[in-house]
């Protein structure tokens, strides 16, 4: 199994432009997860899908972000327009659906974006 | 979600146990105790879980007190690849991390 898959794993964006990042959950995961990584803040959940439905977005930061996820296999976090402040590392995780609170996630390597 | 407290550092000789604390005391009934730990700037890698019972597996185990608001992970034989962030969180539907234990394990 290949893992989650997460790209690009670096990014560097100017102020103001629109920054799509991808995932790839595991195989039949059913649950999908995207955390921020930042120094002040630690690891924060932004949103999780179950099914591909998103389930809990309260994590967004504000209206700049948008996640879809069209199928099983594919999900995007969007931010548009992209701000320095949004400069962290992004990460994906996936779990099986069922149960997800007795089933560790795993997560992939991370896309670390820069917005100069 | 349970706010969780950890050290921010701690230092193990290695081949020595690491016993590391983690405080969760607003945790629920249904929350689930998890640890993770992140080396360099990988992805948060999977350890242990439990809910009431003390867990054990390949990699380290968990000891849960009786009324569930601490918790400990233990790593039995440390070694100086297991120097990374250790991060307790709890997950009742969603999955939350505390701050973080900095561990270095030295020669």
């Amino acid at each position: 199994d290949a893992g989650v898959i997460q790209s690009p794993r670096h990014e560097v964006t100017e102020m103001g432009q629109e920054v799509t990042l991808r995932c790839k959950p595991i195989s039949g995961h059913n649950s999908l997860f995207w955390y921020r990584q930042t120094m002040m803040r630690g690891l924060e959940l932004l949103i999780y899908f179950n099914n591909n439905v998103p389930i809990d977005d309260s994590g967004m930061p504000e209206d700049r972000f948008s996640a879809k996820m069209p199928n099983a296999s594919f999900s995007t976090l969007k931010i548009q327009p992209s701000e320095p402040r949004d400069s962290a590392v992004y990460f994906c995780a996936s779990s099986p659906l069922r149960d997800s609170s007795n089933y560790g996630y795993t997560f992939g390597s991370g896309t670390r974006l820069t917005v100069v | 979600d349970a706010k969780t407290t950890q050290p921010p550092s701690m230092d193990c000789a290695e081949g020595r146990a690491a016993n590391l604390p983690c405080n969760h005391s607003t945790i629920s009934g249904n929350e689930y105790v998890y640890w993770y730990r992140q080396i360099h700037s990988q992805g948060p890698q999977y350890i242990i879980h439990g809910l009431k019972n003390n867990e054990t597996n390949e990699m380290a185990s968990l000891i849960i007190t009786e009324d569930r608001k601490s918790s400990t992970l233990i790593l039995p034989h440390a070694t100086l690849r297991d120097t990374a962030v250790y991060y307790c969180g709890t997950n009742d539907y969603k999955l939350s991390f505390g701050a973080g234990t900095t561990v270095t394990v030295r020669a």
